[in-house]
């Protein structure tokens, strides 16, 4: 139980197309979703913290306006990546909590590449 | 804000033991992690600790905490070279849920 699935695990895009990625908590509610980036050679960074049916809260220096985050039920949660420059390649993962467990439950992540 | 600091990389050879430490800053830790990323893959939860524990024995892993000097380590005994990876510890608190990482060590085991 408590698996995640990330989807797409890689993605490549044009620079100003806009790019959604999907998390799913398949066997689990997930009252809280969460989203990380990590640059090559670099740890995990929080980005936003996503609660079901309400808006996200981004950390210092994430844009909201770029980074749109979409918890619209309690097993799915979007991250679209607008107008995506080359900047914004990375690794994203996101975890997804079901509000009782010591650990939060990660996805496989996606290797978003803008060209 | 908090902060979670570990050595860059660890070279040791197979059959060692490996020992890979990490610092953190936030005195509310509650929950201490440790994951292995390989490479071009996600996170692999390997163990955690509360805060109220000193060490916890998982198979060949053995986390120690040192609560007072905020350190934490993770030994990996009989290390193989399946082993190699990059290892995160993190920390959260109960109240946030998000985890804050540290910046990884890579581990590298010689045949």
């Amino acid at each position: 139980g408590a698996v995640v699935s990330q989807h797409p695990s890689r993605v490549i895009c044009k620079s100003g197309t806009s790019v959604k990625i999907e998390c799913r908590s398949l066997d689990f509610q997930a009252t809280t979703m969460f989203w990380y980036r990590q640059f090559p050679k670099q740890s995990l960074m929080l980005m936003a913290t996503s609660n079901e049916g309400s808006k996200a809260t981004y950390e210092q220096g994430v844009e909201k306006d770029k980074f749109l985050i979409n918890h619209a039920s309690l097993t799915l949660s979007t991250l679209t990546v607008t107008s995506a420059h080359p900047e914004d390649s990375s690794f994203y993962i996101c975890s997804a909590d079901r509000g009782r467990d010591t650990e939060a439950f990660f996805g496989q992540g996606t290797r978003l590449t803008v060209v | 804000g908090e902060d979670v600091e570990q050595s860059l990389f660890l070279s040791v050879r197979e059959g060692d033991s490996s020992v890979i430490n990490c610092t953190y800053t936030d005195s509310s830790s509650t929950y201490l992690y440790w994951y292995k990323q390989e490479p071009g893959a996600g996170l692999q939860l390997l163990t955690y600790i509360f805060s109220n524990m000193d060490m916890k024995q998982d198979q060949r892993l053995t986390v120690l905490l040192n609560k007072k000097d905020k350190h934490l380590s993770l030994r990996i005994a009989d290390t193989q070279t399946g082993d190699s990876a990059i290892y995160f510890c993190a920390e959260s608190d109960t109240g946030r849920r998000a985890l804050t990482f540290g910046s990884g060590t890579r581990l590298q085991v010689q045949p």
